[in-house]
């Protein structure tokens, strides 16, 4: 079974300008989410998206964005860039349920390789 | 905001020795799990625990979800030289997948 492919592995972009990371999870998951990880404040919480719809957000402003297909697949979007971005971006995907609502079975999150952002 | 303390920070031991980290937070989790990072990779899912009091092995790793629900720890027996990385802790309060992640242990191992 494939792990988690996120695309692309680095990137570089300059300040101002935007960036769309990609993340395919897991076949069969259907829940995905982005961290922000970085050496300061470790890894932060972005997103999470379940069947195309955004269920819980950290505090990131709204430059960050993602979105999610029908085929669970999941990009993030970041709008005019600052040099503050510059971070490991990692997707982890998990397999929920239906009906879920007690937790526990089938809630570990499966991480990707990242996506080295250095905005300069 | 959630706080999760994860101690110690970093560690250099000698191959062969157990090694011993520990979360705590200050609120309730359903769900503790642990990962390992390698320089340039994402974590990689070592233990997930679920319930109170359990003790779950992977190995040589032994990880438990502390009685009161906000803690956990987690043990590496033997250590060897492939055991050097970051090991994370996370917790989940909820039934949504939002994780808290503690700050790291980074782990050396002399040969």
């Amino acid at each position: 079974k494939a792990g988690v492919t996120q695309t692309p592995r680095y990137l570089i972009k300059t300040r101002g300008q935007q960036v769309t990371l990609s993340c395919s999870p897991i076949s069969g998951h259907r829940s995905v989410s982005w961290y922000q990880q970085t050496p300061g404040q470790g890894l932060q919480f972005l997103f999470e998206y379940f069947s195309e719809t955004q269920r819980n957000k950290g505090n990131f402003p709204g430059r960050f964005s993602g979105r999610q297909f029908s085929n669970s697949r999941s990009e993030m979007n970041v709008s005019t860039l600052e040099l503050g971005d510059s971070a490991l971006y990692l997707c982890a995907s998990s397999y929920k349920p239906p009906g879920t609502g007690d937790g526990g079975v089938s809630t570990e999150a499966f991480f990707g390789q990242g996506t080295r952002l250095t905005v300069v | 905001g959630q706080q999760l303390n994860q101690s110690p920070q970093s560690m250099f031991i000698q191959e062969g020795e157990d090694v011993s980290m520990n979360c705590t937070s200050s609120s309730i989790f359903n769900t503790w799990l642990w990962y390992k990072q390698d320089p340039g990779e994402g974590p990689v899912l070592l233990i997930a625990l679920y319930k109170a009091g359990e003790l779950t092995s992977n190995g040589r790793l032994t990880a438990q979800f502390g009685i009161t629900r906000k803690d956990s720890f987690l043990n590496i027996s033997a250590s060897i030289p492939s055991d050097v990385g970051i090991y994370f802790c996370a917790g989940q309060e909820d039934n949504f997948n939002k994780f808290y992640f503690g700050s790291g242990t980074k782990l050396n191992v002399k040969p």
